[in-house]
């Protein structure tokens, strides 16, 4: 099982509202991601853990807040967004630094949009 | 932040030509990967060039890597409609984390 599952695909919220999204991989991956992809742009790279610890913040509003309650799985909590934070969010998983740096695998990232 | 920087940005090209694009960064590497990106949806792994490494074949696809240049290339040869995609860079941090980075990407589009 090479997948990354993230669900829901699709998420409309109000700015008031609180949501979290899901990812989910079966790989044995010890790094995991979050990035934040805008139209037209280049994934951007908001949070990653490590061994199931956050390891890397990219200076990310405290509107989101991750979470790692395993080596399976990793959440990203929403709460009073924007509409600027509309945008793909994009999970992926890796063996990371302890097999070497190895490549990354994607979901296919939760659509959303702040209204 | 981004890492690199890609050119061109856009490309179009007919059917059975082959694709160049080319990744510049900035700061040290454990390696290179190359990503594909079909509309917008989840990016797909493509190929992997460690900093030791100068060229590396995968198919259709040929990276280069010059670490004094900080820079890479990717060839698709005899492209193909399928191949409509967008293409990305992105570094592997070689100071100790996980880090991965992302260039700003190059928008490819085969003319059948």
């Amino acid at each position: 099982d090479t997948e990354v599952t993230q669900t829901p695909k699709h998420l409309v919220m109000g700015m008031t509202n609180k949501k979290s999204l899901k990812c989910e991989q079966h790989m044995g991956h010890r790094a995991m991601y979050w990035y934040k992809q805008k139209a037209k742009k280049p994934p951007e790279l908001m949070f990653v853990y490590s061994y199931e610890k956050l390891s890397i913040n990219e200076s990310v509003p405290s509107r989101f807040s991750p979470e790692c309650p395993n080596s399976s799985l990793l959440n990203l909590h929403l709460h009073a967004l924007q509409p600027e934070d509309s945008a793909l969010y994009l999970c992926a998983s890796s063996q990371g630094r302890a097999r070497g740096y190895t490549e990354a695998f994607f979901g296919q990232g939760t659509r959303l949009t702040v209204v | 932040s981004q890492q690199g920087e890609e050119d061109p940005q856009a490309l179009s090209i007919q059917e059975g030509e082959n694709a160049t694009m080319n990744c510049s960064y900035k700061t040290s590497i454990n390696n290179l990967q190359w990503y594909r990106q079909n509309s917008g949806r989840g990016l797909v792994h493509l190929i992997l060039i460690r900093s030791n490494e100068r060229e590396k074949h995968s198919g259709r696809l040929r990276v280069t890597l010059d670490t004094s240049k900080k820079s890479s290339s990717l060839l698709i040869t005899a492209s193909r409609a399928a191949d409509t995609a967008s293409y990305f860079c992105a570094t592997a941090s070689n100071f100790g984390n996980e880090k991965l980075t992302f260039g700003t990407g190059t928008r490819l589009t085969i003319i059948p």
